[in-house]
């Protein structure tokens, strides 16, 4: 059965260091996410991008996120300065080719900024 | 008020219980009503799902929508220990963004 994959599945870096997260979505799905989840409280919304282009963000989505589709494959999220706070569990998801909803989520990134 | 609500729990119960976890919400443009199940340390993973009111079951699960009272629910038959997890509801406007409650943790105790 496809499914969504992240990579690393950890990953541990200094604040102040960039870091990119990798996802390779469903291969013919058209709709791309990224969730996080801080330890003991739900899943954010942080971004959804679609024909290549972001189509909606929330507030957590600041300056230092960034979203970027490189090949027809990845997925990746970008977090430039990292600060404590960003320490969380880090979701990718895709869904198919309508907006009815059906997430297909990966496994996750745990990052972990010291 | 929040956009999503659920207990978060935990809910204990014995196996082959009946368990009925429930979820309510404020924006009435909702039409897609899902629920996710969240195991420790992993992804969430589309458990059922429902467009507008009434109910649809599959297997041991069942969902049920009442967008007139704004209440979604979701009831496990014969629930087994591996059924614990944290179940998460998730309406949606059929957009480009999902929005999850916080997730009722639920334990079946063998």
């Amino acid at each position: 059965e496809p499914e969504v994959t992240q990579t690393p599945s950890h990953q541990v870096t200094q604040m102040g260091q960039e870091v990119i997260l990798r996802c390779v979505p469903i291969s013919n799905h058209l709709y791309f996410y990224w969730y996080r989840q801080i330890l003991g409280q739900k899943v954010e919304f942080l971004v959804s991008f679609y024909n290549n282009e972001i189509s909606e963000k929330s507030e957590i989505f600041d300056d230092q996120f960034s979203v970027e589709r490189p090949d027809g494959s990845n997925f990746t999220l970008k977090i430039r300065s990292t600060k404590l706070e960003d320490s969380a569990m880090y979701f990718c998801a895709s869904m198919p080719g309508e907006t009815n909803e059906k997430l297909f989520f990966g496994s996750g990134t745990q990052l972990s900024v010291l | 008020q929040k956009e999503v609500e659920q207990d978060p729990g935990p809910l204990s119960v014995p196996e082959g219980a009946i368990v009925s976890l429930n979820c309510t919400y404020s924006n009435s443009a909702f039409q897609y009503f899902m629920w996710y199940r969240q195991y420790s340390r992993k992804g969430p993973e589309l458990l059922m799902y429902t467009y507008s009111s009434g109910n649809k079951e599959d297997g041991r699960f069942t969902a049920q929508v009442d967008k007139s009272s704004k209440y979604i629910s979701l009831f496990i038959r014969d629930s087994q220990p591996s059924d614990s997890a944290t179940y998460l509801c998730a309406p949606g406007t059929g957009g480009f963004k999902t929005i999850f409650g916080a997730g009722t943790r639920l334990f079946v105790k063998a």
